[in-house]
This record gives structure tokens, sequence and C-alpha cells, in this order.
């Protein structure tokens, strides 16, 4: 079973919409979690840390359900330049391995 | 502040040939770790290093294998190379006093096994 799960999409939407990603993650001793945002051919990039109350940073907010093991990325007001594949990504203390969903992949249409 | 560097950029090998990546960490961070990530895959975690010791492996075989360096660089180095090694390294770095602090990559070695 693996470790972090997630929807490889595609994910078509267009500009302006409103998208969700969810992604869920089998080991409930889990520590840390995050997302990541990843261009084609290029490497991940920190996109925002993922905290127990739920988060926000402008147009992204992120949440974390410890008891149903899940996290959500939403996405308002998508722009083009979202268009990547986003990765959701947990840790387990104290060996601080990261494991990393396959992604999924969103292009924001004009 | 210089980020996390690797080398090289790109790398085609043949089947059976040895390769060896490297990495210099983000200033001021002492652990290294390595990822592969195949095509259409996330990141799979190789082995960490944390002043210059292995600190943690992945389900990769004995001939993947890494050193860190005193000024906490690091290498990866791949023995007997097969085709499904092809696949973009990424190497991070992160500060280990800090546990569960997010992980900073280098732009990757993208290698090519024929």
């Amino acid at each position: 079973r693996k470790e972090v799960e997630q929807d490889p999409g595609p994910f078509n939407v267009p500009e302006g919409a409103t998208v969700a990603f969810n992604c869920t993650y089998s080991n409930s001793a889990s520590q840390s979690f995050f997302w990541y945002r990843q261009d084609c051919r290029k490497e991940p990039k920190l996109l925002m840390s993922v905290y127990s109350s739920g988060n926000e940073d402008g147009r992204f907010t992120a949440q974390l359900n410890r008891a149903s093991q899940y996290i959500s990325l939403l996405i308002r007001d998508s722009k083009l330049s979202d268009s990547a594949t986003y990765l959701c990504v947990v840790t387990l203390f104290p060996g601080n391995q990261f494991y990393f969903g396959t992604g999924t992949s969103l292009t924001v249409i004009p | 502040e210089t980020g996390v560097t690797q080398s090289p950029t790109h790398l085609i090998k043949t089947r059976g040939q040895q390769v060896t990546l490297r990495c210099s960490s983000q200033s001021g961070h002492n652990t290294v770790s390595w990822y592969q990530q195949a095509l259409g895959q996330g990141p799979q975690f190789i082995f960490q290093y944390y002043r210059e010791e292995e600190n943690g492996r992945g389900n990769f075989p004995p001939r993947f294998s890494g050193l860190q360096f005193p000024n906490y660089s690091s290498e990866l180095n791949v023995n007997a190379l097969e085709l499904d090694d092809s696949a973009l390294y990424l190497c991070a770095s992160s500060p280990g006093t800090v546990p569960n602090s997010p992980l900073h990559f280098g732009n990757g070695t993208r290698l090519t096994v024929t």
C-alpha cells in the first residue's frame, strides 16, 4: 500500500475557476504535510506547508484532516500560471523521509 | 544565500556503466537527501546523509550508494546501471536540527540509460 495516494488527474479548468485536490495518507503517525508544485521537467518547489488548523496563502488554502487521513489543496481564481503538477507530501518522524504522491496534473485553460 | 546545486544537469550512460552525481547543499544545511523521480511518478526516497553518515535509506538496492563530505556536499553513485535507472535524480538539503522542515531541491540531474 502506498504511503500517499493522489488522483493523478488531469484536471483541466478554465481561468478563474476554483479547483480542489485531495490526497490520502496511510500512516496515522505522519508528522508533517506539504504541498509541492512541479513544472514540466523542473524540480519540485514548496508551495505551502499544511497545518492542523488549516492555512491560507493568497489564493491557496490547505486543509488537514487527521481523523480521515487526508490533505486538501484549494486553488481559487485559477491563473494560467497555476498549470503544473501538484505533489502531496507527508513525513514520518524521526526518519524525516518525505513520501511523495504521484502528483495531480492541473491545466488552466484561457 | 546559495541554494542547492547539482551537477551534471544531463547525463547519458550505457547499461552496465557506473555514474556519479554531485550535490552542493544550501548554505547552513547539514542534511542531504537524494530522490529518484521516474517519468509520471512522484520522487522516491533513496537515502539521506546527516553529518557524513547515512541516516535512512529507502527501498533501493546496494548498487545505489552515497557519500557526504565535511562541507556537507554529497555524491550519489550508481553501479551496474540498468535501463530502469533512467530518471530525474533530485538532491535536497535541509537543516538537520529542525525536524520536518521542508526540503529544498536542486535542479536535478536527468539520467538516461541506453
